[in-house]
């Protein structure tokens, strides 16, 4: 079972626009994180929202977490080529699990 | 710079052969996790490791066992690759008591 559902499946914009991306889960958690995966690579850790914070902030990017919703979004502000990735949640009570990601394309 | 280092980036093995893939980690972790990729379904849990020669299954262990003899190595064995088993393998470990986890770059298996 998957906790932690991306949507949209794929987002495409232009540098400089700014991307949201969000993610569903269905049980009580902690803590909601977010990770980033290059084309055939391994996933990276960006961020981590705890189950009572509102929302978080890092460099140009920023996550909000509503709990009664179960529910959390991903902003990434003035995107760049380079954020091109896969962006997937992760909402664990006792380990990771994962959906299929959002897949952003940045064009120049 | 701390690392999870996944022993082979490509891999094409034979329908039937034992497959070993390896996974180590230079940070100490005590927790050590196995997933497979698949486009459409996401990343699934295979098995994980909680310490030394422990190991717990996850959402889909037919097919797979782990060994977990030494607490900076966890390897994922396919005692009879099928072709179903074609698949990205991401090895994650992280440190008891940390929320975050660190993965590997991937072993990208193909079973002919």
């Amino acid at each position: 079972s998957q906790q932690g559902e991306e949507d949209p499946q794929a987002l495409s914009i232009q540098e400089g626009e700014n991307a949201t991306m969000n993610c569903s889960y269905k049980t009580s958690i902690n803590n909601l994180q977010w990770y980033r995966q290059n084309s055939g690579r391994g996933l990276v850790h960006l961020i981590l929202i705890r189950s009572n914070e509102r929302e978080k902030h890092s460099g140009r990017l920023r996550v909000t977490l509503d709990t009664s919703k179960k529910s959390s979004s991903l902003l990434i502000t003035a995107s760049r080529a380079a954020d091109t990735a896969s962006y997937f949640c992760a909402a664990p009570p006792s380990k990771l699990t994962f959906g299929t990601g959002t897949r952003l394309q940045v064009t120049l | 710079d701390v690392k999870v280092t996944q022993s082979s980036r490509y891999l094409v093995k034979r329908t039937g052969e034992k497959v070993f893939l390896e996974c180590v980690q230079d940070m100490d972790h005590e927790n050590m996790f196995w997933y497979r990729q698949d486009p459409g379904l996401g990343l699934r849990l295979i098995y994980f490791s909680y310490d030394v020669k422990m190991k717990e299954k996850g959402d889909i262990p037919e097919g797979y066992s782990v060994s977990r003899e030494k607490k900076e190595r966890f390897s994922l064995i396919l005692e009879s690759a099928s072709t179903n088993q074609t698949s990205m393998y991401l090895c994650a470990s992280r440190r008891q008591g940390q929320l975050d986890y660190t993965f590997g770059s991937g072993t990208r298996l193909t079973v002919v």
